[in-house]
């Protein structure tokens, strides 16, 4: 079945740049997905790619997608403490009826 | 409204009790989800309605879980005889269309069963 791994956490200092990365398993997914959740909020859509591309550059966020080796990663520019959360990776399922989520990468950001 | 809602934020029953939780979707948002989020198991989809369409309700765990969409609109999820393994925050999403649409997720109701 459908599966995302990501790894569960990452700690980086103000400025720097921070890498999340996340392996997926259905290569049919239209799109890839990176959401944000922050302490007791719900989950914020930060940025998608469209599975025929390689790359994405939103501001300070660059989405990478490399569709052979099915690997997403997302890149935060210039981290600041503000950007610390747990970070989602997710696929559609097969159906497209549902997002299968990786299990989050807890950003940790220290001053 | 402007984005998705849900109610209760937070709900403590007994178990063994019947809880409902609701979701407002997007105005004009023909598909609508129920995630489960728990320790350990991260974020779970439970059931996925479109339309009229008969809703994919393969991500139910067990036939205690249950869910309508009433007018296209406004679903409601229910726990029958809830167990402590309910415990958890369910979020609901909705989307323009199905099939790859982008999901906008509301802030959850955080459900603890005693």
């Amino acid at each position: 079945g459908e599966d995302v791994e990501q790894s569960l956490f990452l700690s980086v200092r103000e400025g720097d740049s921070s890498v999340i990365n996340c392996t997926y398993t259905d290569s049919s997914s239209t799109y890839l997905y990176w959401y944000k959740q922050e302490p007791g909020a719900g989950l914020q859509l930060l940025t998608y790619i469209f599975s025929n591309m390689d790359m994405k550059q939103d501001q300070r966020l660059t989405v990478l997608l490399n569709k052979k080796d099915k690997h997403l990663s997302l890149r935060i520019a210039d981290t600041q403490t503000g950007d610390s959360a747990i970070y989602f990776c997710a696929e559609s399922n097969q159906a497209g009826t549902a997002l299968i989520f990786g299990k989050g990468t807890t950003l940790s950001v220290s001053s | 409204g402007a984005g998705v809602s849900q109610s209760p934020s937070n709900k403590v029953t007994e178990k063994g009790k019947d809880v409902e939780l609701r979701c407002d979707p997007i105005s004009g948002h023909t598909a609508l989800y129920w995630y489960r989020q728990s320790l350990g198991q991260g974020l779970e989809f439970l059931i996925y309605f479109q339309g009229n369409s008969a809703p994919d309700k393969s991500g139910l765990p067990s036939d205690r879980f249950s869910a309508e969409r009433t007018g296209g609109s406004v679903s409601t999820l229910t726990i029958q005889r809830t167990q402590q393994e309910d415990s958890a925050v369910y979020l609901c999403a909705s989307s323009l269309a199905g099939l790859g649409e982008t999901q906008y997720f509301g802030p959850g109701t955080r459900l603890l069963v005693l």
